[in-house]
């Protein structure tokens, strides 16, 4: 496709549900990021890969936070036993080149999560 | 955590003044990039300045960086109500372990027509 895609756009889940939130980067970028966005705040951090493989994980808040990239396109950001404090937006983004700083990143739109 | 705090936190003016959003963060970088974000969408890439360079400019984007201050400036000449958005300056730590960028609170702005 021609950016970075994220699905769903929407979701509310119940408190201790399980939720996976999908990212299909644009195709051939090399590095794939994860971050959250709470309300009223900058992005944050939550994990980086390198193709599949996951090079930082030190940003994901909790082992409930599992991200995966296992054909080096498609992650997947899975959260087990939501919690009302994982609602925020969480944002996906791609650049064609090892790391971010070097190079414009692409984001997607987002997903925003609401726990009730 | 977040490297920057953006100031000033909002920002109001009328179409055709300039707006003027200031960043600044703590350690050392490599480089440091200026993205905005409408309501609800996610963040678009305006521009990159890199750690040795002063000033960059693009279209009506003038950008400055004074790293022995640790900040940052972004001025949007001629504003037009489409440059309505918050604004995030974000940096990469220099020896940080994978690049990431790590981003401001941003500066909300708003023009009115």
């Amino acid at each position: 496709g021609a950016g970075v895609s994220q699905s769903p756009r929407y979701k509310v889940a119940k408190r201790g549900q399980d939720v996976a939130l999908r990212c299909d980067p644009i195709s051939g970028h090399v590095s794939l990021f994860w971050y959250q966005q709470a309300l009223g705040q900058g992005p944050e951090f939550l994990t980086y890969f390198q193709n599949e493989a996951q090079l930082d994980k030190s940003g994901l808040p909790s082992d409930r936070f599992f991200a995966e990239r296992p054909e080096g396109s498609v992650s997947t950001l899975k959260i087990q036993r939501t919690q009302q404090e994982d609602s925020a937006v969480y944002l996906c983004a791609s650049s064609p080149l090892a790391g971010q700083g070097n190079t414009e990143a692409f984001f997607g739109q987002g997903t925003r999560l609401t726990v009730v | 955590s977040q490297q920057g705090e953006e100031d000033p936190q909002a920002l109001s003016i009328q179409e055709g003044e300039n707006a003027t959003m200031n960043c600044s963060y703590k350690t050392s970088i490599n480089n440091l990039q200026w993205y905005r974000q409408n309501s609800g969408r996610g963040l678009v890439h305006l521009i990159l300045i890199r750690s040795n360079e002063r000033e960059k400019h693009s279209g009506r984007l003038r950008v400055t960086l004074d790293t022995s201050k640790k900040s940052s400036s972004l001025l949007i000449t001629a504003s037009r109500a489409a440059d309505t958005a918050s604004y995030f300056c974000a940096t990469d730590e220099y020896g940080g372990s994978q690049g990431n960028l790590i981003f401001g609170k941003g500066t909300k702005l708003s023009v009115k027509p």
